[in-house]
């Protein structure tokens, strides 16, 4: 069983550009969720997505965005970069449920430069 | 005050040596508490996974929750090398948010 897919690995951009991210869950899974880790701050939540509908975001500004497909794949997209977006992006599908652990992919390794 | 507060480390032991990772917590509505294992350069994979208070044993992994005193342990028996990475609790509520807040991770160093 293929686990959650992330691409790509490792990405350089510059300030001011826009970056795109993709998760491919594990088959069957529907809730996709992001996170941002920083050795600073940690795992922290970016949002959640079920059924193509966003379902719960964190604490983040409007430059984050995201969406799910029918497939439930998902992307996320960061526009206007600053430096302190460098950071691992995590994904993680589960199937929902009170406490359901999740599956995380290996992450996308943003620098912003 | 952080919700999960968690020790960064790093926590380095003997190999064999038993390990004990710890994490407190402040929201009472919490009742899923979770245990991560993080190698470098990976994603975190879970280790284990507990409801409400109490042991889960597996292998040489035990998780403990005690609520009333807002803290949850890992304990690692017998501890290798290969158990060297960072280990980052995790805890949701019930009937409220799913969604899990971790703690920062502990960064465990098994020297032979």
């Amino acid at each position: 069983k293929a686990g959650v897919t992330q691409t790509p690995r490792y990405l350089i951009k510059t300030r001011g550009q826009q970056v795109t991210l993709s998760c491919s869950p594990i088959s069957g899974h529907r809730s996709v969720s992001w996170y941002q880790q920083t050795p600073g701050q940690g795992l922290q939540f970016l949002f959640e997505y079920f059924s193509e509908t966003q379902r719960n975001k964190g604490n983040f500004p409007g430059r984050f965005s995201g969406r799910q497909f029918s497939n439930s794949r998902s992307e996320m997209n960061v526009s206007t970069l600053e430096l302190g977006d460098s950071a691992l992006y995590l994904c993680a599908s589960t199937n929902p449920g009170q406490g359901s652990g999740y599956t995380f992919g290996s992450g996308t390794r943003l620098t912003v430069v | 005050q952080k919700e999960v507060e968690q020790d960064p480390g790093p926590l380095s032991v003997p190999e064999g040596a038993i390990v004990s990772l710890n994490c407190t917590y402040s929201n009472s509505a919490f009742q899923y508490f979770m245990w991560y294992r993080q190698y470098s350069r990976k994603g975190p994979e879970l280790l284990m996974y507990t409801y409400s208070s109490g042991n889960k044993e597996d292998g040489r992994f035990t998780a403990q929750v005690d609520k009333s005193s807002k803290y949850i342990s890992l304990f690692i028996r017998d501890s290798q090398p290969s158990d060297s990475a960072t280990y980052l609790c995790a805890m949701s509520e019930t009937g409220g948010s799913y969604i899990p807040t971790f703690g920062r991770g502990t960064s465990l160093i098994v020297h032979p």
